[in-house]
């Protein structure tokens, strides 16, 4: 299984509304990833979990929240957003941190802030 | 510090012709690099990457490219465009200073007509 899963594949939500996004993967890495994508844009990163620490925050605002329940599942918790965060929100994973591990995206999640 | 240039944010070809999106990276210590395609409402996908050893990599669906240390680039090439290769093709570069983080070129999208 070479398989990034994310749910939902689509959410609406207003400003005052908290949601969350789930991840999950199956093939026993230890590093997961969240990056936001805007239309035409590179994605960037905004947190890294490494052995189910946050190992890396890119000074994302607090209304995005990340937690590793476990190392097969990545979640980020979303509260009082504004419009500018609408985008596709992009899971990876990777076997480690390591050098040369390569990183496995899901689908993404397509996030609209009403 | 790392970096990377994608030159030209649009690629036109035709189909069967040589396709070449380029790719120069900036790293302070020895690189690792990365070819992603993104298809229209999907995440990304890893065609390729360089880590160490052959300077000629080849990927998936027919992709190859060719890391030259004294013109710091990393061009991917493929023979014959076909029209499924339509999509956005990124280019990604990471060190052991930024942790083995993607630090992501800003995108070639490749157009292919019949």
């Amino acid at each position: 299984d070479t398989e990034v899963t994310q749910t939902p594949k689509h959410l609406v939500m207003g400003m005052t509304n908290k949601k969350s996004l789930k991840c999950e993967q199956h093939m026993g890495h230890r590093a997961m990833y969240w990056y936001k994508q805007k239309a035409k844009k590179p994605p960037e990163l905004m947190f890294v979990y490494s052995y189910e620490k946050l190992s890396i925050n890119e000074s994302v605002p607090s209304r995005f929240s990340p937690e590793c329940p476990n190392s097969s599942l990545l979640n980020l918790h979303l509260h009082a957003l504004q419009p500018e965060d609408s985008a596709l929100y992009l899971c990876a994973s990777s076997q480690d941190r390591g050098r040369s591990n390569e990183q496995f995206f899901g689908p993404g999640t397509r996030l609209t802030v009403l | 510090a790392q970096s990377v240039t994608q030159l030209g944010s649009h690629v036109s070809v035709s189909e069967g012709a040589l396709v070449l999106l380029r790719c120069n990276y900036s790293s302070s210590v020895p690189p690792y690099l990365f070819w992603y395609v993104q298809y229209p409402n999907q995440g990304l996908q890893l065609l390729l990457k360089y880590t160490t050893g052959a300077t000629l990599v080849k990927g998936i669906n027919g992709f190859e490219a060719e890391f030259k240390k004294s013109e710091t680039s990393f061009h991917l090439t493929k023979p014959s465009a076909h029209m499924s290769d339509a999509a956005e093709y990124f280019c990604a570069v990471s060190n052991s200073n930024s942790g083995y983080a993607l630090n992501f070129g800003k995108g070639t999208s490749l157009l292919v007509t019949p």
